[in-house]
C-alpha cells in the first residue's frame, strides 16, 4: 500500500477554464475528503465521501466545484471556468471507518493549482 | 462555532532548545485531536491522535498532550529536521471524520 495518491502533482491553467483531480485513496478505505489550503493557513473542508455516496458538502463549494467517487474507489474533483482566487493547494485524505469514535485521516501529496 | 487557533504562529529554536506549541479548540463535541506535520509543498503527514483529556502521546522528541481547552505539542531537544509546519485539527463530528484545522506553526530549528 503506497498511500493515498494524487495527480497531477502541479497544475497551471488559464482563467475561465476546467481542471480535473484526480485522488486514488488507501484501498479498502472507505471515508474520501477533498480539502483545499492556501498559503499560511490550515487546509478547509470541501466535501465528503463515504463510498460512492457525497454525503457532506461544504459551503466554500460552490457550483463551479464538483466531486464524483464512482464505485467507491478512486474520486475526482473538477473545477469549471477556474478563477484567480481558486489558486491553492488541493488535499485528499482517506480513512477507514471502525469502531472507534475517532479515525485518523491520512492525506495525499496534494494537487497545486495555479490559475494564471 | 467549532474553532481552532494555533500559538505561536512561528517559532524559531536553536538546535537542541525545547520548546512547545499550543493548541486551543473550541469544540461542541470532541471527537479526537489530531497533530500533523507538513513539510512545505507536501501534504500533511499524520502524528498523533489524542482523544480524552489528560491523554499523552510520544514519538521520538515529540510529546503530545491534551486538556479540555488546548493540546501541547513539547519538542524536546529539536533538530534541523524537525522544521516544518505543525497542524493541529479537531474532529467534532464522527459521522462524517471531517477536520477542522488551526492555522499552523511554523518551526524552524537553526543548527
Amino acid at each position: 500500500d503506497t498511500g493515498v495518491s494524487q495527480n497531477p502533482r502541479h497544475k497551471i491553467t488559464k482563467r475561465g477554464q476546467n481542471v480535473t483531480f484526480r485522488c486514488d485513496p488507501i484501498s479498502e478505505h472507505n471515508r474520501l475528503y477533498w480539502y483545499r489550503q492556501t498559503l499560511g493557513q490550515g487546509p478547509e473542508f470541501l466535501t465528503y465521501f463515504q463510498n460512492e455516496a457525497q454525503l457532506e458538502k461544504s459551503r466554500l463549494l460552490s457550483d463551479r466545484f464538483s466531486a464524483e467517487r464512482p464505485k467507491g474507489s478512486f474520486s475526482t474533483l473538477e473545477i469549471q471556468r477556474t478563477e484567480q482566487g481558486d489558486s491553492a493547494m488541493y488535499l485528499c485524505a482517506s480513512s477507514p471507518t471502525g469502531a472507534r469514535t475517532y479515525t485518523e485521516a491520512f492525506f495525499g501529496q496534494g494537487t497545486r493549482l495555479t490559475v494564471v | 462555532e467549532d474553532q481552532v487557533t494555533q500559538s505561536p504562529e512561528a517559532l524559531r529554536l536553536q538546535e537542541g532548545e525545547s520548546s512547545s506549541l499550543n493548541c486551543s479548540y473550541t469544540v461542541s463535541g470532541l471527537r479526537g485531536l489530531f497533530w500533523y506535520r507538513q513539510d512545505p509543498g507536501k501534504g500533511p503527514e499524520f502524528l498523533f491522535t489524542l482523544y480524552s483529556a489528560g491523554e499523552e502521546k510520544e514519538k521520538e522528541r515529540l510529546k503530545a498532550t491534551l486538556t479540555k481547552k488546548e493540546s501541547f505539542l513539547h519538542i524536546t531537544a529539536p533538530k534541523p529536521e524537525d522544521s516544518a509546519t505543525y497542524l493541529c485539527a479537531v474532529q467534532a463530528d464522527s459521522n462524517t471524520g471531517k477536520l477542522i484545522f488551526g492555522q499552523g506553526t511554523t518551526l524552524q530549528v537553526k543548527p
